[in-house]
């Protein structure tokens, strides 16, 4: 059974960091491209980023919001997945989700649970 | 960047509806456009992918058509579970972008 766990999640204040992890099972993990989306209190759904799998470069794209301020990584070895988020503004305030890209088209099968992240003074 | 604008933002329904939600995009994505149910609290799930495909264990009540820059989702006979929210996304390039949701209330 496939399953994303994320965890990490908490309360910062504002200019804070804050490192999320996705810890993976269930599927070979070095094969997937892997991503963050995030979803702040009452809004829609928003990418953040997507790393590919080591074999496709392990190129990394993000969303221009986040772009400088937040790295995605990767630990093959661990099955995990992490957000490194810095600088962090009120306006990051969500539930933090991870998912697996499907390689053909991108969709997200495989969602977790979500780790929430709020950043207040 | 891509823009997904999905419609209506909200809609009222009944059980047994036949349910029709659309989503334009503003350059063609071929056929790279996903579905999602979403339900308060909880992870969103995957309904179609490749525009009209049909994730496994999902409802044959739920159907998707279009390509190029207009999508549907269709629901055929509304039940009580399928009142969530509903979002599509584009993954033909990056940033890979969502519609903005549509809410399914009764």
């Amino acid at each position: 059974e496939v399953q994303l766990v994320e965890s990490g999640g908490g309360l910062v204040k504002p200019g804070g960091s804050l490192r999320l992890s996705c810890a993976a099972s269930g599927f070979t993990f070095s094969h997937a491209h892997m991503n963050w989306v995030r979803q702040a209190p009452g809004k829609g759904l928003e990418w953040l980023g997507r790393i590919k799998r080591k074999i496709d470069g392990g190129t990394r794209d993000y969303a221009a919001p986040v772009q400088g301020r937040f790295t995605m990584s990767r630990d093959d070895s661990k099955n995990t997945l992490y957000l490194q988020m810095k600088s962090l503004k009120t306006e990051d305030t969500a539930v933090y989700y991870c998912t697996r890209s499907s390689l053909d088209y991108g969709d997200y099968v495989y969602w977790g649970q979500g780790t929430l992240v709020t950043v207040s003074s | 960047d891509i823009q997904m604008t999905q419609s209506p933002s909200s809609l009222s329904a009944s059980v047994g509806d036949r349910v029709t939600v659309t989503c334009r995009a503003s350059q063609s994505i071929n056929n790279y456009l996903s579905w999602y149910q979403q339900k308060p609290g909880k992870a969103p799930i995957l309904l179609i992918y490749a525009a009209s495909s049909l994730q496994s264990g999902v409802s044959s009540r739920f159907s998707g058509s279009g390509s190029g820059t207009d999508f549907t989702l269709t629901i055929s006979s509304l039940q009580p579970e399928d009142f969530a929210s509903y979002y599509c996304q584009q993954s033909y390039t990056t940033p890979i972008t969502f519609g903005q949701g549509t809410r399914l209330d009764i």
